[in-house]
């Protein structure tokens, strides 16, 4: 089954703690996107990725990174320096510009 | 900077009642819009798309979508919608000709009673 898989589904951390959710996909998509989702805020870009080896940061990067060593894998760090890092994080990918995104399940991350 | 805004935050329903969920968006260029729908438990799909010709897009499970250039808008109908159609609904809107970088409304919960 192709799709996009993000783990782990919960997470608890505690303040200052470094991060990493994961997220794979096996669609063969050029584009990853990390969106993160709050109650009544709907969804917000964090940073996307074209290509391997190269991102750009969304409109709410401060406080977190990533990489993309891997056309199929686009992992996220939340970093201590995210001052509310409590929150729903949501994996993406499509295939080209314009394209519809497909979702993964999501990471609940919740610090403690 | 562009925006999503859609008008209800939550909307309850009897079944077979009709259904509209405004959504506009503020972006002087041309457009592609989306909803995008989230199940209890489930992931983000989407359930139908607008990015050039006939402005009333019909979708999955008896939705459709009517853009008004006018007007800025991109609102969600469904004439009769049934239980399973409770669900977090998403308008989202990307610049044409421009990467894929949709931005996001807030959501509307929509819960339908039997």
């Amino acid at each position: 089954d192709g799709g996009i898989t993000q783990s782990p589904k919960y997470l608890f951390r505690k303040e200052g703690q470094n991060v990493t959710l994961s997220c794979e996909q096996n669609l063969n998509h050029d584009a990853m996107y990390w969106y993160r989702q709050d109650p009544g805020q709907g969804l917000r870009l964090i940073y996307y990725s074209q290509i391997v080896n190269d991102f750009q940061k969304g409109d709410i990067a401060e406080g977190y990174s990533v990489s993309r060593e891997k056309k199929e894998s686009f992992p996220l760090t939340v970093t201590s320096a995210q001052k509310n890092p409590t929150a729903f994080y949501l994996c993406a990918s499509s295939i080209a510009q314009h394209g519809e995104l497909f979702f993964g399940e999501g990471s609940r991350l919740t610090v403690l | 900077a562009q925006s999503v805004s859609q008008h209800n935050h939550h909307v309850i329903l009897s079944e077979a009642a009709s259904l509209e969920l405004g959504c506009n968006y503020s972006y002087g260029g041309t457009v592609n819009l989306f909803w995008y729908v989230q199940y209890p438990g489930q992931h983000l799909q989407l359930l139908l798309k607008y990015f050039s010709g006939d402005p009333l897009v019909k979708g999955i499970k008896g939705f459709e979508a009517e853009f008004i250039k006018s007007k800025f808008s991109f609102n969600l109908r469904k004439p009769s919608v049934q239980w399973s159609d409770t669900a977090e609904y998403f308008c989202a809107v990307t610049p044409s000709g421009g990467y894929n970088k949709l931005i996001f409304g807030a959501g509307t919960r929509l819960a339908v009673h039997p």
